[in-house]
């Protein structure tokens, strides 16, 4: 069964502090692995999308690492800022002739805190 | 680019009404879009793949004639809660898919900004 688990469920940090998420996952065959940004009810917003051949991707204060071998992902943040607060969602892909399905993790919940 | 729309945001219904929630994709075509379901502190679960012009696919559990999708055109699902009842209070999130690159593994998958169904 294609799972995706998180880790930790929440964290709390002060406000410039960096700080590291984690994923692990079962999904197979992979494609390609997301990490979003979900606040406070809203909708998810992507954050990075890596493939089998990326060890890691940056965007801006967020950067993602995936190492397809042991099928493990991370997501640093960088001088954490108060609108960091949210839930940080890995999502995996798998691959397959018309495969459009995602096995979601439950997130992370990070609050940052001044 | 790559923006969906999702409405209303927030919706509050009596028991036994019907409850229509729309999703757009607003700059780009999507033959495919996803309903899924979240609820508090859990992750998104997806409920059903809505194709443009043919029938939906629900995921088991999820019952067909409750929860009706269309998706008439290539920039619009609806998903329809029929007769609801306080259980189905929840975060309803669509998405789309956009091709990117022409190719499949990175089909960009965006998300609306959800839609809290209350029903009293």
């Amino acid at each position: 069964k294609n799972q995706v688990e998180q880790s930790p469920q929440s964290l709390i940090i002060l406000e410039g502090k960096n700080c590291t998420l984690q994923c692990n996952y079962t999904v197979s065959p992979f494609s390609n692995l997301r990490w979003y940004k979900q606040d406070t009810g809203r909708g998810p917003v992507s954050l990075t999308i890596m493939t089998f051949s990326e060890n890691t991707k940056s965007n801006g204060r967020y950067t993602a690492t995936l190492d397809a071998d042991t099928k493990q992902s991370s997501l640093h943040i960088t001088a954490s800022q108060l609108s960091d607060s949210a839930s940080y969602i890995c999502v995996v892909r798998a691959s397959g002739a018309g495969s459009y399905q995602l096995t979601f993790g439950k997130g992370t919940k990070l609050s940052v805190i001044p | 680019g790559a923006v969906v729309s999702q409405h209303p945001s927030r919706v509050i219904c009596k028991s036994g009404t019907s409850v229509k929630i729309e999703c757009r994709s607003l700059d780009f075509q999507a033959t495919t879009m996803f309903w899924y379901r979240q609820f508090p502190k859990q992750s998104l679960m997806l409920m059903a793949t809505s194709n443009e012009g043919s029938k939906a696919t629900y995921e088991q559990g999820v019952e067909k004639d409750k929860f009706l999708i269309n998706h008439a055109s290539l920039t619009l699902s609806t998903l329809t809660v029929t007769s609801a009842h306080p259980e189905d209070s929840s975060f309803y999130i669509c998405s789309a898919i956009r091709e990117q690159g022409g190719s499949v593994a990175n089909y960009g998958y965006t998300f609306g900004s959800g839609t809290r169904l209350t029903v009293v």
